[in-house]
C-alpha cells in the first residue's frame, strides 16, 4: 500500500529565512507527486507537481521540490519565505489507480 | 474557472440524524473523492468514485456511504450522525488517467454533530 509521511507537523521560521518541508513516500509502482497548500479558511489548491522528466519542479511563487527516487522523497523548499506563505502544506501521491493519498500536513508559521 | 462546489460551508446536526453532504463539479472529471480533515491527521480518504454508480472504499468508510447518480455530483451520506464525525469534509475531483491528475477541491463543509 502507498503512504506519505510528513515528519514535521509544524515548522516555525522567520520571515526571509529559507525553509524545507519534508515529504517521504512509499510505493512499489510509479507515482505522481504533488504539494498542495491550504491557506487559512480556504480549500486546498495545487502548489506544484512532479509527473515525469526533470526531477526539480517549481511553483510560480518561489517554491520548488525535488523528486529523489533513491530516497523516496519529495521535499519542498523556498529560499526566502514571506508572511503570506503562512499556510498548511500537504504532500500527496497518486497511484496508477488515480487514488490520491495525502500526508498529515505541515503547518508553516512565519514570524516577522 | 474550474469549480468544485460543496453545498454548505457549515452544518450543525444532531446525533442520530441522517446527513447529506453534496458536491458538484463542472470539469467533466471522472474521479470524485470525499475526505475528512482533522488536525494532525491530514486528509483521510472516505470514499472515491471513478465513474457514475461506481464507488470504492477509502481508508475510513465506516459510518459513511456515497452516491453518484450523475457524473458531476457526488454525495456523502452519514446514515446516523455521531459526535466523532464532527470534522471538516472536503470534496475533490480529477481526471481518471493521464498526466493531468491534479485534484481540484471544494471549500469544505465544517460539520458539527451535537
Amino acid at each position: 500500500a502507498q503512504s506519505v509521511t510528513q515528519l514535521d507537523s509544524q515548522v516555525p521560521v522567520f520571515e526571509e529565512a529559507p525553509v524545507e518541508l519534508r515529504c517521504n513516500y512509499s510505493s512499489s509502482v510509479s507515482v505522481y507527486l504533488f504539494w498542495y497548500v491550504q491557506y487559512p479558511n480556504q480549500g486546498l489548491q495545487l502548489l506544484l507537481k512532479y509527473l515525469s522528466g526533470s526531477t526539480l519542479v517549481e511553483s510560480i511563487n518561489g517554491f520548488e521540490a525535488e523528486f529523489n527516487k533513491s530516497q523516496t522523497s519529495f521535499h519542498l523548499r523556498k529560499p526566502s519565505v514571506h508572511i503570506s506563505d503562512t499556510a498548511e502544506y500537504f504532500c500527496a501521491v497518486v497511484s496508477s489507480a488515480s487514488k490520491i493519498i495525502f500526508g498529515s500536513g505541515t503547518r508553516l508559521s512565519i514570524r516577522p | 474557472d474550474v469549480k468544485v462546489t460543496q453545498s454548505s460551508r457549515y452544518l450543525v446536526k444532531r446525533t442520530g440524524e441522517k446527513v447529506f453532504l453534496e458536491c458538484v463539479q463542472d470539469m467533466d472529471h471522472e474521479n470524485m473523492f470525499w475526505y475528512r480533515q482533522d488536525p494532525g491527521l491530514g486528509l483521510r480518504l472516505i470514499y472515491f468514485s471513478y465513474d457514475v454508480k461506481m464507488k470504492e472504499k477509502g481508508d475510513i468508510p465506516e459510518g459513511y456511504s456515497v452516491s453518484r447518480e450523475k457524473k458531476e455530483r457526488f454525495s456523502l451520506i452519514l446514515e446516523s450522525a455521531s459526535t466523532n464525525q464532527t470534522s471538516m469534509y472536503l470534496c475533490a475531483s480529477s481526471y481518471l488517467q493521464g498526466v493531468n491528475t491534479e485534484a481540484f477541491f471544494g471549500q469544505g463543509t465544517r460539520l458539527t454533530v451535537v
